[in-house]
């Protein structure tokens, strides 16, 4: 069965760069959610979408913002990168209607 | 914000042993939800919870919403070498989840 898909894998920039990561959910998934997990850590909610408008907000700085496109797939753009923002960022999709939520394998965003 | 415990931070068990973990909170959740996660890899959902008081069982894996939606627990019977990994427990309220910090299980052979 198609999975979550997400790109790039691996992304390395430097500080204060800018980065896109992009997101494809499970076919006829109307909902996209982003996470960030930093080393060791549990995977902390960033955002959400529901038939392209945002629907949750969690910790996400000012310095990202996010969108769902017409096909579905989502971005998650990152500006002024700080080294703290080094961490895996997880796209994960559900049906709406309180279904589980099905993870990407994440893109890892490395802050030089 | 809302916090989850989750208890053993860590286990080593042998091979064919039984193994126990639970999460608990300070407030109710609508769903609750077992991943395990591989290094270098997202959160593989195990099982899903949707009402208080059910049990639902997935192969080895047997996994409770408890009665008063603040708590959960998850079984693994007859462990093996695979079962290696982080276990997270995650609650959902609305769309947003809220993740324990997870119980790292590892098998000896």
């Amino acid at each position: 069965a198609a999975g979550v898909i997400q790109s790039p894998r691996h992304l390395i920039k430097e500080k204060r760069e800018t980065a896109t990561l992009k997101c494809y959910p499970i076919p006829r998934h109307d909902t996209v959610y982003w996470y960030q997990q930093g080393p060791g850590q549990d995977p902390q909610f960033l955002i959400s979408f529901y038939e392209k408008m945002q629907s949750d907000k969690g910790s996400i700085p000012d310095r990202f913002s996010a969108q769902q496109f017409s096909d579905y797939h989502s971005e998650l753009n990152m500006s002024s990168l700080e080294l703290g923002d080094s961490a895996l960022y997880f796209c994960a999709s559900s049906l709406e209607g309180n279904q589980p939520q099905h993870f990407g394998d994440g893109t890892r965003l490395s802050i030089l | 914000g809302q916090q989850l415990n989750q208890s053993p931070q860590s286990m080593f068990i042998q091979e064919g042993e039984d193994v126990s973990m639970n999460c608990t909170s300070s407030s109710i959740f609508n769903t609750w939800l077992w991943y395990k996660q591989d290094p270098g890899e997202g959160p593989v959902l195990l099982i899903a919870l949707y009402k208080a008081g059910e049990l639902t069982s997935n192969g080895r894996l047997t996994a409770q919403f408890g009665t008063t939606r603040k708590d959960s627990f998850l079984n693994i019977s007859a462990s093996i070498p695979s079962d290696v990994g982080i276990y997270f427990c995650a609650g959902q309220l609305s769309r947003q989840l809220t993740f324990g910090s997870g119980t790292q299980l590892t098998v000896l052979p």
